[in-house]
């Protein structure tokens, strides 16, 4: 059965600071990973997908790997700002199933 | 604008009352999902439908039921069953199963 684990559950960190959140999983044939944010008491916002077949995906100050092999994506945030504040949730669709498995997500909160 | 739209956003149910929860895109996507949030846990999946007119039961689709009768519809009802509905609702849809989701913004239901 597909796990998906998400470290550091909460992050707190100075404006302008480069950060990394991590993701991993226990099952390595998945389809694609999906990273997501949401912030409180809203829908999630998708950020970044990354194929299977891919290592990684960079979309603005965002940048997304994903090592296959072993199980694990970081999510690489560049010179954060308070609008990043929200929570980050990483989830894998794994094969022969149409599931998004779902970590737990990181709190993630940038202070000016 | 493309997008999920959820109804509600805030729903309050008496117990032993039914209550439907609506979710409608205009993606053209083909699969759609319902997934519940808990504070502190991640998302579950509660249905999911890849095609008008069939569905399945998620990890967690005991005190539910949905419907599917047309492609940009996938409304959910939380039965009396269903012993703790408190929670937020989220409707999510991809293109095929195994691409990108995307999400509404989500229901919250109170037992009041």
């Amino acid at each position: 059965k597909q796990e998906v684990t998400q470290i550091p559950a909460a992050l707190s960190v100075p404006e302008g600071e480069n950060l990394v959140l991590n993701c991993s999983f226990t099952d390595s044939a998945i389809y694609n990973l999906q990273w997501f944010r949401q912030d409180p008491g809203k829908g999630l916002t998708s950020l970044l997908l990354i194929q299977s077949s891919q290592r990684e995906q960079t979309s603005g100050r965002l940048n997304a790997s994903l090592d296959k092999s072993s199980g694990r994506s970081t999510l690489y945030i560049a010179a954060s700002q308070p609008g990043d504040s929200a929570t980050y949730l990483c989830a894998v669709r794994s094969y022969n199933t149409d599931k998004l498995i779902f970590g737990t997500g990181t709190r993630l909160q940038v202070f000016p | 604008d493309g997008g999920i739209t959820q109804s509600p956003k805030y729903l309050f149910r008496k117990e032993g009352q039914n209550v439907t929860l609506s979710c409608e895109q205009n993606l053209n996507h083909d699969a759609m999902y319902w997934y519940r949030q808990d504070p502190g846990q991640g998302l579950r999946l509660i249905y999911y439908s890849q095609i008008v007119n069939d569905f399945q039961k998620g990890d967690i689709a005991e005190g539910y039921s949905v419907s599917r009768e047309k492609k940009e519809s996938f409304p959910l009802t939380v039965t009396s069953a269903q012993k703790n509905p408190t929670a937020f609702y989220l409707c999510a849809s991809s293109l095929e199963g195994d691409t990108e989701a995307f999400f509404g913004q989500g229901t919250r239901l109170t037992v009041v």
